[in-house]
């Protein structure tokens, strides 16, 4: 079956510290890969994403590459703020959803705190 | 501005009771889905739409109702026979094809009184 696992948390940094959030997943086909992010009391928004192997999805200093061989699309910042602290989430579509179904297949979130 | 649009926020259940969750979107997407989210956990899929009039059941789809009468609107009812409903749900739309980013609402709260 499909699933996400990403690194528990919480995690906690400095500002201005690098951040790596794993994420690994297990799928048929070739999926294409989300990072989300949701702050206290919002819905999610779409951070990045890839839709094939050795695709690199930036955002907002964000970055992730999809790594088909190892399975993973890890989340890396190299300076965080405290405007960051937040839930991530790690998702995948799978890409032989048979007839577009394209719901997203979630990890269980990550949450970032970032101190002054 | 295009968007996704749940209410209320907060709702709260007597024991028994069905409750309805809105979900509008104005962003011409096809396909809307609902999910839900509980503490320390991701989030699973209770239903999904592809086209109006038509929808499909997720992974937690058991307790749950839904219609899809017109392509802007996706209600969830949450039903007596759901018998641990307290959560945070989330409403989304994507277009059709992949992949197609999803567009999430702000999401309601649901207690039990």
């Amino acid at each position: 079956g499909n699933s996400v696992t990403q690194m528990e948390g919480p995690v906690t940094l400095s500002e201005e510290a690098f951040l790596t959030i794993n994420c690994t997943y297990t799928a048929t086909g070739y999926p294409s890969l989300f990072w989300y992010v949701q702050y206290p009391g919002e819905g999610l928004q779409l951070l990045l994403k890839a839709t094939k192997a050795d695709d690199k999805g930036s955002n907002k200093g964000f970055e992730a590459t999809y790594r088909k061989e190892t399975t993973s699309f890890h989340l890396e910042k190299g300076s965080v703020q405290v405007s960051d602290s937040a839930v991530y989430f790690c998702a995948l579509t799978p890409m032989n959803y048979g007839g577009s179904q394209g719901n997203l297949i979630f990890g269980k979130g990550t949450k970032l705190s970032v101190k002054p | 501005d295009g968007g996704i649009t749940q209410s209320p926020k907060y709702l709260f259940r007597k024991e028994g009771q069905n409750v309805t969750l809105s979900c509008e979107q104005n962003l011409n997407h096809d396909a809307m889905y609902w999910y839900r989210q509980d503490p320390g956990q991701g989030l699973r899929l209770i239903y999904y739409s592809q086209i109006v009039n038509d929808f499909q059941k997720g992974d937690i789809a058991e307790g749950y109702s839904v219609s899809r009468e017109k392509k802007e609107s996706f209600p969830l009812t949450v039903t007596s026979a759901q018998k641990n409903p307290t959560a945070f749900y989330l409403c989304a739309s994507s277009l059709q094809g992949h992949p197609q980013p999803q567009h999430f609402g702000d999401g309601t709260r649901l207690s039990i009184l």
